[in-house]
């Protein structure tokens, strides 16, 4: 059974870091890219990046709002995809999301709650 | 960036009834691999959101039939045949064709 599982979430001053981690089991993690998405509370959901398996040089893509402050790892032998966010504002408070795949991402994990608040 | 529009935005439904989601993008989902990355989501309250249908028209393991996906080029619909008490939730188009991948507004779906 394939699972994802989000963890690191919790409440952050504005400008300080965080890092979240998605744990993968039930498949071979470093056949597939992983991306990250988020969901501020109340609205709806939004990319945030990616990153492709080794087999395409494990390259990434962000979205605009997060570029250059955030940035996404993976440890295949660990069968984990990192999420380093740097420089947070009040407006990165949302849940987020990893999932496998690009295009057509099919599973996600349940979600870890980040906060940036004073 | 490509700007997905969906309606309605809310859609009471009668348990039994049909539902019909509308997903429009401002540009056509065909890749130059000939595929269209049009997919559907499930978000019910309190969870995370389940894929239904990828690719414009193909339902995920597990789904009930009453779920199908249907369109082309920049006209895309969700419906389902028979609405349960379990389909209450928000439903997302996304495409995944064009970087960035976009989402559309979301439409909530409710029992009348």
């Amino acid at each position: 059974e394939v699972q994802l599982v989000e963890s690191g979430g919790g409440l952050v001053q504005p400008g300080r870091s965080l890092r979240l981690s998605c744990t993968a089991s039930g498949f071979t993690f470093g056949d597939y890219a992983m991306s990250w998405f988020r969901q501020a509370p109340g609205k709806g959901l939004e990319w945030v990046g990616f990153i492709r398996s080794k087999t395409y040089a494990g390259t990434t893509e962000y979205a605009a709002s997060v570029k250059g402050r955030f940035t996404i790892s993976r440890d295949d032998s660990k069968s984990i995809a990192y999420l380093q966010m740097n420089s947070l504002k009040t407006e990165d408070t949302a849940v987020y999301y990893c999932s496998r795949g690009l295009r057509f991402p099919d599973y996600w994990g349940q979600g870890t709650l980040v906060t940036v608040s004073s | 960036d490509v700007v997905m529009t969906q309606s309605p935005l809310s859609l009471p439904v009668t348990l039994g009834q049909p539902a019909s989601i509308s997903c429009r993008s401002s540009q056509s989902l065909v890749h130059s691999d000939g595929d269209t990355y049009l997919n559907w989501f499930q978000q019910r309250p309190g969870q995370s959101p389940r894929r239904l249908i990828y690719k414009a028209s193909n339902r995920d393991s597990g789904v009930p039939d009453r779920f199908s996906g249907s369109g082309s080029g920049t006209d895309f619909t969700l419906k389902i045949s028979r609405v349960e008490a379990e389909d209450v939730g928000v439903y997302y188009c996304m495409q995944g064709t064009h970087w960035p991948v976009t989402f559309g507004q979301g439409t909530k779906v409710e029992i009348k």
